[in-house]
């Protein structure tokens, strides 16, 4: 099956700054990578994906990059705000539903 | 429109008894999942199940556990004689096509 690596496992950033995840997978069949953000005692909310036939897509300060040939696939957050501050879990569908997930990030924006 | 909602919210039960978590999907999700998250982890995949077809049992972690959904609808996870291991978050998840969408999760406390 599918087997998601995520890094680092906290991430501890300064106000302004970005923030990079990383992510790889196993199974090149993959063709859907999402991206969930789950503050504190709440529920995972996705916040951006990617499909298998583009290499970046954005959104406003959020933007990931798919490279398949290496099968990795990062987050990045630029100007990072204390409202940042959350786990981030990237995914990656395989079998066409199954969702696999990374461990997570625990990402921490200081004023 | 309603989200995905689970409950209960919180159970505490004693170990070796029964408990029973129930999931309510965004009307019209043909797919619903189950998933496990215990405390600082990532999301461990349960059970899926879409439409009328056989369900992915293949994450369920014993023979305690099971889970139904009648059509489209209402979906509920049973542990059998609960163990002290069982104490997580139980996340259901819906979808139509390929974005999930999260319960709030039920927290399991098992004494």
């Amino acid at each position: 099956g599918e087997n998601v690596e995520q890094h680092p496992s906290t991430l501890s950033v300064q106000e302004g700054d970005s923030a990079v995840i990383k992510c790889t997978y196993s199974d090149s069949a993959s063709n859907y990578f999402p991206w969930y953000k789950q503050e504190l005692g709440k529920r995972p909310q996705l916040i951006i994906d990617i499909r298998s036939n583009v290499g970046e897509k954005k959104d406003q300060r959020i933007a990931v990059t798919l490279n398949k040939t290496a099968k990795h696939f990062s987050l990045h957050i630029t100007e990072t705000q204390p409202e940042d501050s959350a786990v981030y879990f990237c995914a990656a569908y395989s079998n066409d539903y199954k969702l696999s997930f990374g461990a997570g990030t625990t990402v921490t924006v200081r004023a | 429109g309603a989200g995905v909602s689970q409950s209960p919210s919180n159970k505490v039960t004693e170990k070796g008894k029964d408990v029973e978590l129930r999931c309510d999907p965004i009307s019209g999700h043909t797919a619903l999942y189950w998933y496990r998250q215990r405390l600082g982890q990532g999301l461990e995949f349960l059970i899926y199940f879409q439409g009328n077809s056989a369900p992915d049992k293949s994450g369920l972690p014993s023979d305690r556990f099971s889970a139904e959904r009648t059509g489209e609808s209402v979906s509920t996870l049973t542990i059998q004689r609960t163990q002290q291991e069982d104490s997580a978050v139980y996340l259901c998840a819906s979808s139509l096509r390929t974005e999930q969408f999260f319960g709030p999760g039920t927290r399991l406390t098992v004494l």
